[in-house]
């Protein structure tokens, strides 16, 4: 099945500047990758996807980047604000069943320091 | 904007009592899953369901646990007995379809505790 690994766990970036979190993942036939945010007492909340037909996908001060070939993708938050500060969690698909079954990084607690 | 409802925002329970815990899926959705998170870890798959039927389950969904949607609004996970590992939130999600790409949308769970 598939295996994923998010890094760093904890994350703290002065207001203004960017935040990176990088994701592995094992399987090469997974080919959607979601990225969720989780703010403290609330469920998980797409944030922005990306499919393996494209290397990078940008929405406003958020954009996610996918290496097929290295098996990794990586979330990017720039210009980072105090409502950014919450949990951030990657996840792929169980392949080849689309996803339906969605296996989730460790996820990566972001605190943006005013 | 449609979102995925959940009941009880919490529940606390005795060991071995049996717990039914309620969502309601995006109106014009046809695929349900359940997940849960023990306090600081990461979210876990449960099942998935449609057509009034699971499609798939993970190791964690063993026979304590059941999945139902007895009405057109309704889907419930339900553990017969509860043991103290159980406690954790759950959270229900929903989808339109379930090819690739399709966006799962999570309720904001319910935070069980099993005393």
């Amino acid at each position: 099945g598939e295996n994923v690994e998010q890094h760093p766990s904890t994350l703290s970036v002065q207001e203004g500047d960017s935040a990176v979190i990088k994701c592995t993942y094992s399987d090469s036939a997974s080919n959607y990758f979601p990225w969720y945010k989780q703010e403290l007492g609330k469920g998980p909340q797409l944030i922005i996807d990306i499919r393996s037909n494209v290397g990078e996908k940008k929405d406003q001060r958020i954009a996610v980047t996918l290496n097929k070939t290295a098996k990794h993708f990586s979330l990017h938050i720039t210009e980072t604000q105090p409502e950014d500060s919450a949990v951030y969690f990657c996840a792929a698909p169980l392949a080849p069943f689309g996803n339906e079954k969605l296996t989730f990084g460790t996820g990566t607690r972001l605190t943006i320091i005013p | 904007e449609p979102e995925v409802t959940q009941t009880p925002s919490h529940q606390v329970t005795q060991m071995g009592q049996e717990v039914i815990l309620r969502c309601v899926p995006i109106s014009n959705h046809l695929y349900f899953y359940w997940y849960r998170q023990i306090l600081g870890q990461k979210v876990e798959f449960l099942v998935s369901f449609y057509n009034n039927e699971i499609s798939e389950k993970s190791e964690i969904f063993d026979d304590q646990f059941s999945v139902e949607r007895p009405d057109g609004s309704n889907f419930t996970l339900k553990i017969r007995s509860t043991k103290l590992e159980d406690s954790a939130m759950y959270f229900c999600a929903s989808s339109g379809l379930a090819g690739v790409g399709e966006t799962q949308y999570f309720g904001p769970g319910t935070r069980l505790l099993v005393l």
